[in-house]
C-alpha cells in the first residue's frame, strides 16, 4: 500500500533562518507531488506540484522553493524565513496521468519567531 | 488557474439535522471533484468524490451533487453524528487540485 511521510510535525524557528521540510512517498511510482500551506483558519493553497524528477511548478509567488531530487522525494525550502511563513504545510500526492484523489501527509506546523 | 469558493466557512447544527455545503469553481475544463474532512492538527482526507459525467453520488449519509452548467458542486451530510464535527474542503481539479476555503462543521449533541 502506499504511503507518505512528511517531517518533522513541528517546527519552531526564528526568523531569517533557512527551512528544509521533505516529504517521502512509498508504494508508488512517478507520483504527481504537492505543496499545500494553510494559514490559520483558512484554506488550502497550492505553492508548488511536480509531475517528475526535477519538474517544478509554482502556482504563487513566494519566499519558497521546492525541489525533486528523487521520484518520491519532494523538498520545501527557504533561503530566510519571514514571520508570514508560518502555517501548516501539507504534501500530498497522486496518480501521474489519473484525475484521482490526492493523498495527504500529516502536515508540519512552522511557526517562525 | 481554477478559483474555488466554498459557503459557507462555519456551520452548526444539531445532531441528527442535515449539513449543507456548497461549492463554485470557475475552470469549465475541471473534471473532478473531490470533498476531504480535516480533524484538527491532521491532513485532509477524502470523504467522496465526484466527476463531470456524474450528476450525483451517495455513500451511506454522504452525498455530493454536481451541476456542469452552473458550475456548482454541493455536499450533504444528513444524520449527523458529533463525530463529524471538522473542517471540510472541497476542491476542483483537473491537473492539480484547487481548493476552496473550507467549512468548519460543528455538530451539537
Amino acid at each position: 500500500s502506499q504511503t507518505i511521510h512528511q517531517w518533522p510535525a513541528t517546527l519552531v524557528q526564528p526568523v531569517g533562518s533557512p527551512l528544509s521540510l521533505e516529504c517521502t512517498v512509498e508504494g508508488t511510482s512517478n507520483p504527481n507531488l504537492y505543496w499545500y500551506r494553510q494559514a490559520a483558519g483558512r484554506g488550502l493553497q497550492l505553492l508548488f506540484y511536480s509531475v517528475g524528477i526535477g519538474q517544478i511548478s509554482s502556482e504563487v509567488p513566494q519566499n519558497l522553493s521546492a525541489s525533486r531530487p528523487q521520484d518520491r522525494q519532494f523538498i520545501l525550502s527557504s533561503k530566510k524565513l519571514l514571520l508570514s511563513d508560518s502555517g501548516f504545510y501539507l504534501c500530498a500526492w497522486s496518480v501521474r496521468l489519473e484525475n484521482t484523489e490526492a493523498f495527504f501527509g500529516q502536515g508540519t506546523r512552522l511557526t517562525v519567531v | 488557474g481554477e478559483n474555488v469558493e466554498q459557503h459557507p466557512s462555519t456551520l452548526s447544527v444539531q445532531e441528527g439535522d442535515s449539513a449543507v455545503i456548497k461549492c463554485t469553481y470557475s475552470d469549465s475544463a475541471s473534471n473532478y471533484f473531490p470533498w476531504y474532512k480535516q480533524e484538527l492538527g491532521k491532513g485532509p482526507q477524502l470523504i467522496i468524490d465526484i466527476r463531470s459525467n456524474v450528476g450525483e453520488k451517495k455513500d451511506q449519509r454522504i452525498a455530493v451533487t454536481l451541476n456542469k452548467t452552473a458550475k456548482h458542486f454541493s455536499l450533504h451530510i444528513t444524520e449527523t453524528q458529533p463525530e463529524d464535527s471538522a473542517v471540510y474542503f472541497c476542491a476542483a481539479s483537473r491537473n492539480q487540485f484547487y481548493f476552496g476555503t473550507g467549512t468548519s462543521l460543528t455538530v451539537i449533541p
